[in-house]
């Protein structure tokens, strides 16, 4: 069973607009939550993060919105950039587990147009 | 560069052999984990070192698989009598003893079976 889901496998969006990439999960223990991108051939990379204590979180163009009583987060990148085309992963982690393993979903490739 | 670094990058072996991988860590951080990534997936944990103490495994790890991680540093990862299911990205991630901590990739070890 999916624990963290990202439901659109594509995004297509005009460069200069806003891209929205959304994640749901359902274990209710998740705390934690995060974003990494990733190009072909290498390793994730960090993006942006949030605390379940938050309901925002905001670094340049790219904002994280976390609705708990929803399971939902969604990843706001204003304005999108041909450069942010790449696999989007929502990734969330239980602390009170004690490992802080990361559960991911399965990504988003978000192409970004000239 | 002070990220993530994995060897090889690249790995073919025919069915049947052992493989081992290498990761560095960056070097203040005390937890190194690995994932594995396969087509279409977004990474799963397989194990995780708290310094040298390994001290959560997944069920994906089968017996085939050990990690060591000798005094807390660099890690191994060792698969042994490869099979063609084996075949994925192996990656390795550090990050600090804290919570909330991001956690941050190496390039990955691709590995392919045959």
């Amino acid at each position: 069973d999916q624990q963290v889901k990202q439901n659109s496998p594509s995004l297509s969006v005009q460069e200069g607009r806003i891209s929205i990439l959304n994640c749901d999960y359902t274990n209710s223990m998740f705390d934690y939550f995060l974003w990494y991108k990733k190009y072909p051939a290498e390793g994730p990379t960090f993006l942006i993060s949030i605390s379940s204590i938050k309901d925002k979180n905001e670094d340049g163009r790219f904002t994280v919105f976390l609705n708990k009583s929803a399971k939902h987060l969604s990843l706001h990148i204003v304005p999108s950039q041909p450069g942010d085309s790449a696999v989007y992963f929502c990734a969330a982690s239980d602390s009170g587990a004690g490992s802080y393993q990361l559960t991911f979903g399965k990504g988003t490739k978000l192409s970004v147009i000239p | 560069d002070t990220g993530v670094s994995q060897d090889p990058r690249h790995k073919i072996t025919k069915r049947g052999q052992n493989v081992t991988f290498r990761c560095d860590p960056i070097s203040e951080h005390n937890r190194l984990y690995w994932y594995r990534q396969t087509l279409g997936q977004g990474p799963e944990f397989l194990t995780y070192f708290q310094n040298e103490a390994q001290l959560e495994k997944s069920r994906l790890l089968s017996d085939r698989f050990s990690a060591e991680r000798p005094k807390g540093s660099f890690s191994t990862l060792e698969i042994q009598r490869t099979e063609q299911g084996d075949s994925a990205m192996y990656l390795c991630a550090s990050s600090f003893v804290t919570g909330g901590s991001e956690a941050f990739f190496g390039q990955g070890t691709r590995l392919t079976v045959v």
